[in-house]
């Protein structure tokens, strides 16, 4: 119930091409699902985030699609840079009014972006 | 931009010792999280912390565990006897409720 399941495990994409990144979850009461990207030796940072009230959410070139009947959403980057290569983390989570939640994580995508 | 800082960047120590790992949050935040990250797998939550309390804690989170917020800046995880399986990255973060925001992580290795 508590799981957020993510694929693939690892990712190789050409510079310029399109990013995509998967995640399913099953605990209906979720309603925060937000994508961190890690560097090596470096915590998570957030880099774009989504409730279910809207389907699509673009920040740049980052777009979160939301499925709610389907429980997924799926991350995409577009014009993809090598500088994009990094772990990225499906996570999600419910807001309470006391907004004190722990994220649950998908098991995380290597992303290579290569020239 | 304000940032969660965390220390010892590294932590190197003997099976059965205590360690404790400590954090800054961000100033203005209410709500601190510990979570750790075992080499190559997910971040997995430990303990959420609110208001001089935990608020909820992860079945990792045994007796061997603890937290504080020993003044209005710090916060910490204390580990009491460690085993070889506690290496790992520890993250702390902070929120107000959200997002969380992510300090750049201890390696603690246990030997």
């Amino acid at each position: 119930q508590q799981q957020v399941k993510q694929s693939p495990q690892s990712l190789i994409v050409q510079k310029g091409g399109i990013s995509i990144i998967n995640c399913a979850y099953e605990n209906t009461a979720f309603d925060y699902f937000p994508w961190y990207q890690q560097f090596p030796g470096k915590g998570p940072a957030l880099l774009i985030a989504i409730r279910p009230d809207v389907s699509e959410k673009k920040e740049g070139r980052f777009t979160i699609s939301f499925n709610k009947s389907a429980k997924q959403f799926s991350l995409h980057i577009m014009d993809s840079q090598p500088g994009d290569s990094a772990t990225y983390f499906c996570a999600a989570s419910y807001l309470l009014l006391s907004g004190n939640t722990p994220l649950v994580f998908g098991k995380g995508t290597r992303l290579s972006v290569i020239a | 931009e304000p940032e969660v800082t965390q220390t010892p960047s590294h932590q190197v120590t003997q099976m059965g010792q205590e360690v404790i790992l400590r954090c800054v949050p961000i100033s203005n935040h209410l709500y601190f999280y510990w979570y750790r990250q075992i080499l190559g797998q997910k971040v997995e939550f430990l303990v959420s912390f609110y208001n001089n309390e935990i608020s909820e804690k992860s079945e990792i989170f045994d007796d061997q565990f603890s937290v504080e917020r020993p003044d209005g800046s710090n916060f910490t995880l204390k580990i009491r006897s460690t085993k070889l399986e506690d290496s790992a990255m520890y993250f702390c973060a902070s929120s107000g409720p959200q997002p969380q925001h992510f300090g750049d992580g201890t390696r603690l290795s246990i030997l």
